[in-house]
């Protein structure tokens, strides 16, 4: 079985500043890891995904997210937070080929002028 | 990039009727659709897993004769909430996936029942 989680439900940060988005992630098997974002009433937006290739991946928008095998962790950052980064945030991991897939609780970002 | 249609995107109706939501898949055939239920500042939570062509399976207490899944077609997935009422009000979002790559969800449909 697969677990997500995601220390802290709500992080703020200041404008150009570090955004750090912390995921943790259980699994018996060699994990698919997904960072996704979520806007209010909207559905969700892939942002970036592991696949077992380069550890450390690039996505959308300025994000990356690098992953540890020894730390089973996907930590999401970000080098400077934009006003429109403000959103929820979802980590999943799932077993190869998307099987099995669980989403984390979420983080919500807030980003302050 | 893939792209999925949910529609209709909310919905307000009252206590007793039944709700249609449709989710397609508009540039890739969909082997599999899921559909999620979101409820306030909480993650989402999977509800049933449906393949083109055969019976959905449902998460554990989930109720199949109340959320009703349908997939009739590599593109088309439909939920119907059966005889709704104030308790099924819900952001209710669908995914859609091919083997060995990552879902793609829907914008998702706000459900309100008075």
């Amino acid at each position: 079985a697969q677990s997500v989680t995601q220390l802290g439900s709500h992080v703020s940060v200041s404008e150009g500043a570090l955004v750090l988005l912390r995921c943790n992630y259980s699994s018996s098997v060699p994990p698919y890891l997904f960072w996704y974002v979520q806007y209010p009433n909207q559905g969700l937006q892939l942002l970036l995904k592991y696949t077992s290739a380069a550890t450390l991946v690039k996505g959308i928008n300025g994000f990356e997210a690098e992953f540890k095998k020894s730390e089973t962790s996907f930590h999401l950052t970000k080098p400077s937070a934009h006003m429109s980064d403000a959103a929820e945030y979802f980590c999943a991991v799932s077993e190869p080929y998307g099987q099995n897939f669980v989403f984390g609780p979420g983080t919500r970002l807030s980003v302050l002028p | 990039g893939a792209v999925v249609s949910q529609h209709p995107s909310r919905v307000i109706c009252k206590s007793g009727t039944s709700v249609k939501i449709e989710c397609r898949s508009l540039d890739f055939q969909a082997t599999t659709m899921f559909w999620y239920r979101q409820f306030p500042k909480q993650s989402l939570m999977l509800m049933a897993t449906s393949n083109e062509g055969s019976k959905a399976t449902y998460e554990q207490g989930v109720e199949k004769d109340k959320f009703l899944i349908n997939h009739a077609s590599l593109t088309l997935s439909t939920l119907t909430v059966t005889s709704a009422h104030p308790e099924d009000s819900s952001f209710y979002i669908c995914s859609a996936s091919i083997p060995d790559q990552p879902q793609h969800f829907g914008d998702g449909t706000r459900l309100s029942i008075l």
